[in-house]
């Protein structure tokens, strides 16, 4: 069965520039998570799809940050223009849906983003 | 709201000793729990869950973790650290909000082995 992929898995931009991510989940999983993890500290949920609707983006910063998520299968999440703060890893993660027992979450290997 | 605190954010054991890496959590309603491990350059991958079996709960690669709801904790243990166990560590609960089912991660525990 094969992972969750996303690309690229590191880029570096200056502030102010624009960035995308991509992230193909696991087929079959309903649910896809956007995470930002800083150096240091644990993955920050940024978006939750459950297909391709949106389940949770309260802590996305709209000002800046869009994800989208067509058709319910991979999904793109952008920043622009980005700060130096919006450093971090990417991380991108499906399960097969949000009922508590099917919640396990499988990830992707990040998109390590330097911002300049 | 559901949350967890891991205590220590590096451990430092050597090859061959037991590994201890310490989860407490917070949670008004019995928790489903989870560990996981990063390794340098990597996603997150799975070590294990507690969903309310069994109390002691057995992953991958050695390590388990004992559910104690009168201590509210979650401790993720290993008898015998070997070099390749050297990664970060997470500790995770399922929390719930207006929006459904997420996870709530600690802020992690580095683990470095040593000869």
């Amino acid at each position: 069965e094969a992972g969750v992929a996303q690309s690229p898995r590191y880029k570096i931009i200056e502030k102010r520039q624009s960035v995308a991510f991509w992230c193909n989940p696991i087929s079959g999983h309903a649910t896809l998570y956007w995470y930002q993890q800083i150096l240091g500290q644990g993955p920050k949920l940024l978006i939750q799809f459950q297909n391709n609707g949106v389940v949770d983006d309260s802590q996305l910063p709209k000002d800046r940050f869009s994800a989208e998520r067509l058709k319910g299968v991979d999904s793109t999440l952008k920043i622009q223009p980005a700060k130096l703060e919006d450093s971090a890893v990417y991380l991108c993660a499906s399960s097969l849906d949000t009922s508590p027992r099917r919640l396990e979450q499988y990830f992707g290997p990040g998109t390590r983003l330097t911002v300049t | 709201a559901q949350s967890v605190t891991q205590l220590g954010s590096h451990v430092s054991v050597s090859e061959g000793a037991l590994v201890l890496l310490r989860c407490n959590y917070s949670s008004s309603v019995p928790p489903y729990l989870f560990w996981y491990v990063q390794y340098p350059n990597q996603g997150l991958q799975l070590l294990l869950k507690y969903t309310s079996a069994a109390t002691l709960v057995k992953g991958i690669n050695g390590f388990e973790a004992e559910f104690k709801k009168s201590e509210t904790s979650f401790h993720l243990t290993k008898p015998s650290a070997h070099m390749s166990d050297a990664a970060e560590y997470f500790c995770a609960v399922m929390a719930y909000s207006n929006s459904g089912y997420a996870l709530n991660f600690g802020k992690g525990t580095s683990l470095l082995v040593t000869p």
